[in-house]
């Protein structure tokens, strides 16, 4: 069990590119998350798959944003025509069945958008 | 929909101190709960967790029980370490809120030496 990894870990980018993030979750784990995390708040819930099915998307998941998992194990979280507000931390977590066990987390990727 | 609400910080106390960090929350029906840490620079980790009324989550000398008639799940510790700083987020997971956590604003702590 490595953990939930993510990369990279700091993309600093200019407003207007596209950026993508990569997450791979504990292998044995069919669930997967992303969260947006803006400083001095708790995470967002933006989206999750079971397998390579998403289930969910929150609203603060813009047409900007897309996230896929194409094999039910790692994912990407793509950001097109970046803009100063989604500067924030992005958490990906990984759980076995149900958000009732708990999550594992990875380390996030800090997002800078200038 | 579902919330969460905890104790705004910074909460700075001396070592061996007793802590407790209030959290309170709105949900429909009965709802997990759970206490995430992260320390500086790192992911959010698993503190602890009650998946139903009266329950006590425990680990590492923290602990949280589960109230559902004050709607709380506070967390206390009876001896805090310099290593405890970090910032602290009470979360749940439950049935409004489909399969996803909804996360508390955070309780930033700092132990002094």
């Amino acid at each position: 069990d490595t953990g939930v990894s993510q990369d990279p870990r700091h993309k600093i980018t200019k407003r207007g590119q596209n950026v993508t993030f990569r997450c791979d979750p504990i292998s044995e784990h069919n669930r997967l998350y992303w969260y947006r995390q803006t400083l001095g708040q708790g995470p967002e819930f933006l989206t999750y798959f079971q397998n390579e099915a998403q289930l969910e998307k929150s609203r603060l998941l813009s047409d900007r944003f897309s996230a896929e998992r194409p094999k039910g194990s790692f994912s990407t979280l793509e950001i097109q025509r970046t803009e100063q507000g989604d500067s924030a931390m992005y958490l990906c977590a990984s759980s076995r069945d149900s958000s009732n066990y708990g999550y594992t987390f990875g380390s996030g990727t800090r997002l800078t958008v200038v | 929909g579902d919330s969460v609400t905890q104790m705004e910080g910074p909460v700075t106390l001396s070592e061996e101190a007793f802590l407790t960090i209030n959290c309170t929350y709105t949900a429909t029906g009965y709802p997990s709960l759970f206490w995430y840490v992260q320390y500086p620079g790192e992911g959010l980790q698993l503190l602890l967790k009650a998946t139903k009324a009266d329950d006590k989550g425990s680990n590492k000398g923290f602990e949280a029980t589960y109230r559902k008639e004050t709607t709380s799940f506070h967390l206390e510790k009876g001896s805090v370490q310099v290593s405890d700083s970090a910032v602290y987020f009470c979360a749940l997971s439950g049935f409004s809120s489909g399969d996803k956590l909804t996360f508390g604003t955070g309780t930033r702590l700092a132990v002094r030496p």
